[in-house]
Order: C-alpha cells, then sequence, then structure tokens
C-alpha cells in the first residue's frame, strides 16, 4: 500500500541554524500539507500546498518557513534560522483532493 | 480559529468492553470531519472522513456517527481489544478553507487484558 515518508525520523539542530524536512507524499496525489506537534498540546496545521503553490498557511507559517516540490516527487518544509520553539513533530500529509489525508511517520525536530 | 474538543481525553477500559468518545466542532460552516487512529510512534491513520448529517460509518469494530446541526461526532469501538489502544484524533474541515485539519486533543483509549 502507498505511504508518506519522510526523512529523517529524528534531526537535531542549533538554534538559528536552517533546517529542510523532507517528506515524499503518495505518487498520484496532488495535494499536499505540513503539520506540526509540539510536545503535549494538539496537532496543528502549518501549510497546504497545491499546483506548485501555498493554498493556504496558518499563522505559525511566517516568513522563517517556506515550502517547495523541487521535482515531481519531493515535498519540502524550510524553517530559515530555528528557534527553541520550534522544537516539534513535523508531519508531512498529502491527499488526492479535498478528501482523506495520508500521514506520514513524522520528523521530530530538536533545537538546542 | 475552529474550537474543537474531544472526550474524555484519556480512557481505560478491559478486553471485550465497547466504548465511545466524542468530537465537538462549531456547526456553522462545516465541510467535513475526519477520524484518525494514532499510535505512538507510527503515523496517524485515516479512519473515516464524513460529510453528511447522520451519517454512520463503519470499519470493522470501529464505527462514527455525525451530526452537523449540533456539531458532534460519536465514534465507537465495539469489542475493544488492546490492539485498538492508541489516540483517537477528530479534525473538522470549514467550508472557507482549502482542507486544513483542525485537531481536537484527542482521546487516549488503553485496553487491557
Amino acid at each position: 500500500e502507498p505511504e508518506v515518508t519522510q526523512t529523517p525520523s529524528h534531526q537535531v539542530t542549533q538554534m538559528g541554524q536552517e533546517v529542510i524536512l523532507r517528506c515524499v507524499p503518495i505518487s498520484n496525489h496532488l495535494y499536499f500539507y505540513w503539520y506540526r506537534q509540539i510536545l503535549g498540546q494538539k496537532v496543528e496545521f502549518l501549510v497546504s500546498f497545491y499546483n506548485n503553490e501555498i493554498s493556504e498557511k496558518s499563522e505559525i507559517f511566517d516568513d522563517q518557513f517556506s515550502v517547495e516540490r523541487p521535482d515531481g516527487s519531493n515535498f519540502t518544509l524550510k524553517i530559515r534560522s530555528t528557534k527553541l520553539e520550534d522544537s516539534a513533530m513535523y508531519f508531512c500529509a498529502s491527499s488526492e483532493g479535498r478528501s482523506t489525508q495520508y500521514f506520514g511517520p513524522g520528523t521530530r525536530l530538536t533545537v538546542l | 480559529i475552529l474550537n474543537v474538543e474531544q472526550s474524555p481525553q484519556s480512557l481505560h477500559v478491559q478486553e471485550g468492553d465497547s466504548t465511545n468518545f466524542t468530537c465537538s466542532f462549531p456547526s456553522s460552516n462545516f465541510y467535513a470531519l475526519h477520524w484518525y487512529r494514532w499510535e505512538t510512534a507510527k503515523s496517524p491513520e485515516a479512519l473515516f472522513v464524513m460529510t453528511l448529517n447522520g451519517d454512520e460509518k463503519k470499519k470493522g469494530r470501529i464505527s462514527a456517527t455525525l451530526n452537523t446541526k449540533e456539531g458532534y461526532s460519536y465514534l465507537y469501538i465495539k469489542g475493544s481489544q488492546p490492539e485498538d489502544s492508541a489516540t483517537y484524533l477528530c479534525a473538522p474541515i470549514n467550508t472557507g478553507t482549502a482542507s486544513k485539519l483542525t485537531f481536537g486533543t484527542g482521546t487516549r483509549l488503553q485496553v487491557t487484558l
């Protein structure tokens, strides 16, 4: 069964450094998403992406964040200058349409 | 910001018990409700997408109902098994958004022998 994959599973970085989280969505899906969960809090929406552009973003998704689909398979989330409060589990998801979103296993980001 | 509430926060049942949880959400501008099952260290697994008032969906021993007029959904598990232990998340989508899921805090279910 096709699944969403994410790499790395765990990323440790120093405050102020840039990180790129990678996702490979399900191959025939057209909609892509990033969510995150800070420890002990709800899973929160960050951004949705369709047709090579952002279709919606949350207040959290400020100028330090960007997303890109650099080729036909990868979908990346870049955090330009990481802060301590960016430490969270980041989930990528994809869907065919406005339907079931299939989630990856997540990348745990730890900012020191 | 959607206010999504799930209750109870956690639940501990014996194998074979049937159980249910509640998801409450604003009824205005409703488009769809998603239910997910999330085991620790795994991907959240999609269970149901529900759109119509009165919808009832079933997957094995798990079923869900939807009331869009009053803004709630119930998830039922019949004859709980230890492998049902997980966090169950609901997430409504509003008509005004592309497909942004707004998750509740989840109900953490533990099933013991």
